[in-house]
């Protein structure tokens, strides 16, 4: 079946950086768009970043924009956010998603992972 | 600030309906981009409910349904059940700043 879990998380201080790992089984992760969705504790879903199948095409929420790097490795069927920078309020649990395609704009997650948790104190 | 607009909690008896709006722009709802709904159930992950503003995924009941109209969608859920308490998220694209967008989530609570 399909699966995600993602793992990196931790406490981290303020201005460190810190990299997050979603592996995948259970289907053809070369296809797939993923996503890297964070949620504050208490607080409702924020979509963070996006990368097509193919790692060509990324996106990122204002937010992270030039802090946050998503990649993908298609030969192990990982993907990554490297964050940079951080600050108080990137506290949260990172969740990774699976697009339904490869990534196009309106497209659902389907399949999610379990989330961690990154905490950013000093 | 959440970008779709949500009312943070609603609440309903056993087998009672109710509805939960998502309020949008004409950057996003507005734009002819699709609406897809999230359930989340207490300390688990998200997980697709509605997609493409009216269709279930396989293995969600009937009980839940999806509608769009103009700058906003609606979730539906009758016959309503103690196991429906959960948070749940709209979700489409702004196509003008080419980004997900989330609503705030809301509460549903069984009476």
């Amino acid at each position: 079946q399909v699966q995600l879990v993602e793992f990196g998380g931790g406490v981290v201080q303020p201005g460190r950086s810190l990299r997050l790992s979603c592996g995948t089984s259970g289907f053809t992760f070369s296809i797939y768009g993923i996503h890297w969705v964070r949620q504050a504790p208490g607080k409702g879903l924020e979509w963070v970043a996006s990368i097509w199948y193919d790692g060509n095409n990324k996106y990122y929420a204002d937010s992270v924009k030039g802090r946050f790097t998503v990649s993908r490795d298609n030969s192990k069927n990982m993907v990554y956010l490297e964050m940079n920078s951080l600050r108080a309020e990137d506290t949260a649990v990172y969740y990774c998603a699976r697009d339904v395609s490869g990534g196009r704009s309106q497209t659902p997650f389907d399949n999610w992972g379990q989330g961690t948790l990154v905490t950013v104190s000093s | 600030q959440s970008v779709l607009t949500q009312p943070p909690s609603v609440s309903g008896a056993p087998g009672q309906r109710v509805t939960i709006s998502c309020t949008g722009s004409s950057s996003d709802i507005g734009a002819d981009s699709d609406v897809h709904w999230y359930q989340q159930l207490p300390g688990t992950a998200p997980k697709l409910l509605i997609y493409d503003n009216t269709n279930r995924p396989s293995g969600v009941p009937d009980r839940f349904s999806g509608s769009k109209s103009g700058t906003s969608a609606s979730l539906a859920i009758t016959g309503l059940q103690a196991e429906d308490e959960a948070d749940y998220y709209c979700q489409s694209y702004d196509s003008s700043l080419t980004v997900r967008v989330f609503g705030g989530g809301t509460k549903l609570t069984v009476l």
